[in-house]
């Protein structure tokens, strides 16, 4: 069974930094784009940043470049998202995906809730 | 502005048939094949519709996609209760390269 279990959410103050992670199973990691998805309360859904294959190209949404880094460990099947200098509205539900490209996420993980408040 | 336009609420009875459109841009939709989530909040969302129109194995036929330039639809038909979620349409945009998703549409099953 494919299946994506992240983790690392937490409550973190403004300015703070967190790692998430998500950890894959059966499927071969190796083969596939990766992505981050997040929800805020009571908004949509929203795309982070994917990641190739071998980890040699990465993309973020605009607003979130050089804030957050993707990031993966193809021998450990996982992905990582480190979040920097968080704000009250990076507040979400982050979502592990596998990416099929233009659009096609499948599966995702149940998503780690990262809470941003002093 | 680079966005996917979905109306934010839809509604029907069990049995009825129920469409959600998705209206985006040359760059997005009139350029990228779209997909379609159904999402019950506190769970992982799930594709229903890939490439357009195509049904991922294990989603009911009741579910369908279609497309046309920039805009694309989700059908639902023989409306069940278990169908009540949000439902959210995705495309790649040429022009943010990147993926967008629509703002997203909540299903209430009467």
């Amino acid at each position: 069974e494919v299946q994506l279990v992240e983790s690392g959410g937490g409550l973190v103050q403004p300015g703070g930094s967190l790692r998430l992670s998500c950890a894959a199973s059966g499927f071969i990691f190796s083969d596939y784009w990766m992505s981050w998805v997040r929800q805020a309360p009571g908004k949509g859904l929203e795309w982070v940043a994917n990641i190739k294959q071998d980890g040699s190209h990465t993309y973020y949404v605009d607003s979130l470049k050089g804030r957050f880094t993707i990031s993966r460990d193809n021998a450990k099947k996982s992905l990582y998202l480190q979040l920097n200098s968080l704000r009250a509205e990076d507040t979400a539900v982050y979502y592990c995906a596998r990416f099929r490209g233009r659009g096609w996420f499948d599966p995702w993980g149940q998503g780690t809730l990262v809470t941003v408040s002093s | 502005q680079s966005v996917l336009t979905q109306p934010p609420s839809a509604s029907g009875t069990p049995g009825q048939r129920v469409t959600i459109s998705c209206s985006g841009s040359s760059s997005s939709i009139g350029s990228n094949t779209v997909n379609w989530y159904q999402h019950v909040p506190g769970t992982a969302p799930e594709l229903l519709i890939y490439s357009d129109d195509q049904r991922p194995s294990g989603v009911p036929d009741r579910f369908s996609g279609s497309k046309s330039g920039t805009s694309a639809s989700l059908a639902i038909s023989e409306l069940q209760s278990e169908d009540e979620a949000d439902y959210y349409c995705a495309a790649w945009d040429d022009s943010l390269n990147g993926v967008l998703f629509g703002g997203g549409t909540r299903l209430t099953v009467l």
